[in-house]
């Protein structure tokens, strides 16, 4: 089974900093998923990565994977009250099935 | 284009009863997930639909649960005799490849089920 872990599991970070969310995962994984989580809500996707060194950036998110460590980051760049919110990366492989295995979560709180 | 649906979005039960969770995937999506999320985890996988059949149900956790999706499209899961411990949100998710390649997965509101 492959297994997925994520720190910090809580983040509380002023308005106009940079932090980094790291995933790591036990086994080979060829995708790799980012999702955004808001309270009451659903999972609303972020990035897909699927190479060795993918980088793909939506604004002040950017995430990146490195296959050989087995790790994603999430870095936040100057960071806005309205990022506030719940992180999920997922690892996925053709070996496990098609099924995510989701982290459990990085909470997320910008503070003005 | 609308997204993934579910119904109802709560559903309170007593212990011992049967409940139908229904899904709604986006129109064209081969592929149907249910997952099950439990207060402050990720989403957990429990089973796996391509077209009509299940094919993977490896996360189903006991035979009480049951999912299944008759024409390729809509998915039902059915929990019978609930318990405390099926608490959790359920949701489902659907994407248009489901055999190999990139296989980016769209998720419902969910359904809240709290078994009492």
């Amino acid at each position: 089974e492959l297994k997925v872990e994520q720190n910090p599991l809580f983040l509380s970070m002023q308005e106009g900093k940079n932090y980094t969310i790291y995933c790591n995962y036990s086994t080979t994984s060829d995708r790799l998923y980012w999702y955004r989580q808001d309270p009451g809500k659903s999972l609303e996707s972020l990035f897909v990565l699927l190479s060795n060194g993918a980088v793909k950036q939506e604004g002040r998110l950017m995430a990146s994977l490195d296959t050989k460590a087995r790790l994603s980051t999430l870095h936040i760049t100057a960071a806005v009250h309205d990022l506030s919110a719940t992180y999920f990366c997922a690892a996925s492989s053709q070996n496990t099935g098609n099924q995510f295995y989701f982290g459990t979560g990085t909470s997320l709180t910008v503070i003005p | 284009g609308a997204g993934v649906s579910q119904t109802p979005s709560n559903k309170v039960t007593e212990k011992g009863k049967y409940v139908e969770l229904r899904c709604d995937p986006i129109s064209g999506h081969t592929a149907l997930y249910w997952y099950r999320q439990s207060l402050g985890q990720g989403p957990e996988f429990l089973i796996y639909f391509q077209g009509t059949g299940a094919a993977d149900d490896s996360g189903l956790p006991n035979d009480r649960f049951f999912a299944v999706r008759p024409e390729g499209s809509v998915s039902t899961l059915k929990i019978q005799r609930t318990e405390r411990g099926d608490s959790a949100v359920y949701l489902c998710a659907s994407s248009a490849i489901g055999t190999s390649g990139y296989n980016e997965q769209f998720f419902g509101p969910g359904t809240r089920l709290t078994v009492l």
